[in-house]
């Protein structure tokens, strides 16, 4: 069974950038793509962008400019780095896997919250 | 982007009731449709890929039907675990995009 665990600071100043890191447990991250979606409190799941295991990205416009991924094969992880974030992105991020077949999230972390506050 | 439209944004039921649930595209998406399960403090749940198609142990009283621009989710007869918000996604094309949700409650 393929487990995600998102880590990550608890907190993030407004202009600082956020970064998260999930480790999978009991797959390879080879030969998938991983994904990161987030939730605004109350609110509604958003795409952030998907990496393949060989580093290839897609990124959501409405964040591109911010957004950087990367995955580290060797430690099994894969990785978010939002730039210049605002009160606005305080959510719920959560990491998870992309079915093979088709661009839904099978397996998912249990999420970490981060709130940016000064 | 395609935008994705649940209806209604929440609907009150019983035990045992059939709960029918909509999901709207803006512009056709074949099948490439996913509908999520989501309990308070937890992470969403894969119930349904390719608009119809079950994922393994999810029970046989969810199903999911439609394909172009209108699809819906069934629950023939509500169960107590089952009280939850749901949410639609559909996967044609980037940027991926998500229902605003149906919270399914007493």
């Amino acid at each position: 069974q393929v487990q995600l665990q998102e880590s990550g600071p608890g907190l993030v100043k407004p202009s600082e950038t956020l970064s998260l890191t999930c480790t999978v447990f009991g797959d390879s991250i080879s030969n998938y793509y991983w994904g990161w979606i987030r939730q605004s409190p109350g609110k509604g799941l958003e795409w952030i962008g998907h990496i393949y295991s060989s580093g290839s990205t897609n990124y959501n416009p409405s964040l591109w400019n911010r957004v950087t991924m990367s995955v580290a094969r060797s430690k099994n992880q894969f990785s978010l780095k939002l730039s210049s974030v605002t009160a606005a992105d305080t959510a719920i991020y959560y990491c998870a896997r992309v079915s093979r077949y088709i661009r839904v999230f099978d397996f998912w972390g249990q999420g970490i919250l981060v709130p940016v506050s000064p | 982007d395609i935008q994705m439209t649940q209806s209604p944004s929440s609907v009150s039921a019983s035990i045992g009731d059939r709960v029918t649930i909509t999901c709207r595209a803006s512009q056709g998406i074949n099948t490439w449709l996913a509908w999520y399960q989501q309990k308070p403090g937890q992470a969403p749940k894969l119930l349904i890929s390719a608009a119809s198609s079950l994922q393994s142990g999810v029970p046989s009283r969810f199903s999911g039907s439609g394909s172009g621009t209108d699809f819906t989710l069934t629950i023939s007869s509500l169960q107590p675990e089952d009280f939850a918000t749901y949410y639609c996604q559909q996967a044609e094309s980037f940027p991926l995009t998500f229902g605003g949700g149906t919270k399914v409650e007493v």
